[in-house]
């Protein structure tokens, strides 16, 4: 079964644009979590989807938002970008909402210029 | 709120030899789950342990959550053994249910 694929997996943007970030789970898994990880702050939960609902969030600013298709596939986007959101962005899907056990894709890893 | 901590922060280790990871959390947690990242940024799911002893080829991990707290087992390293090792547990904030990591342990075996 393949694994969790994110695209693209390297990216550098400028200061004020925006990005939209692309995560297929493996297949059967439903539900979609990203987060982000940075040297100063570490791994920090955005947002969980489940049938195309957004059902969990973390402690981030509007710009960082998120979707699900039909397939489970979910994009993020982060509008108006800043240089602090350089980081590894990845992508993790789980089969069983009740255990949270999940299975990480490579990562994307934007960088702010 | 929950707070998750491991220790130690480095390991460096001689190929062979066998370490322990620790990972303590200060509230009751349903589940724990353990992670190697490796020197590319993947995350690799090792354990789902929320309780009990699982055994996985030369890693193993016990989970003691009355006591709030989980270990990792390492035996004979490889170098391939190298990065980064993550605990991290299910928590409730604000009505958000989030997997909230550990600081990690960032182990280096040398050949």
């Amino acid at each position: 079964k393949a694994g969790v694929t994110q695209t693209p997996r390297y990216l550098i943007k400028t200061r004020g644009q925006q990005v939209t970030l692309s995560c297929s789970p493996i297949s059967g898994h439903r539900s979609v979590s990203w987060y982000q990880q940075t040297p100063g702050q570490g791994l920090q939960f955005l947002f969980e989807y489940f049938s195309e609902t957004q059902r969990n969030k973390g402690n981030f600013p509007g710009r960082f938002s998120g979707r699900q298709f039909s397939n489970s596939r979910s994009e993020m986007n982060v509008s108006t970008l800043e240089l602090g959101d350089s980081a590894l962005y990845l992508c993790a899907s789980s089969l069983d909402r009740r255990t949270y056990e999940q299975y990480f894709g490579p990562g994307t890893r934007l960088t702010v210029t | 709120g929950i707070q998750v901590e491991q220790s130690p922060p480095d390991l460096i280790l001689q190929e062979g030899a066998n370490s322990t990871l620790r990972c303590n959390f200060s509230d009751s947690v349903n589940n724990l789950q353990w992670f190697h990242q490796n020197p590319w940024g993947q995350l690799i799911n090792l354990f789902y342990i929320p309780s009990g002893t699982k055994q996985n080829g030369r890693l193993s991990a016990t989970t003691v959550a009355t006591e709030r707290y989980s270990l990792l087992y390492i035996s004979s390293s490889q170098t391939t053994d190298s990065g980064v090792y993550f605990c991290a547990v299910v928590v409730l904030e604000f009505g958000n249910e989030k997997l909230t990591f550990g600081t990690g342990t960032r182990l280096t075996i040398i050949p």
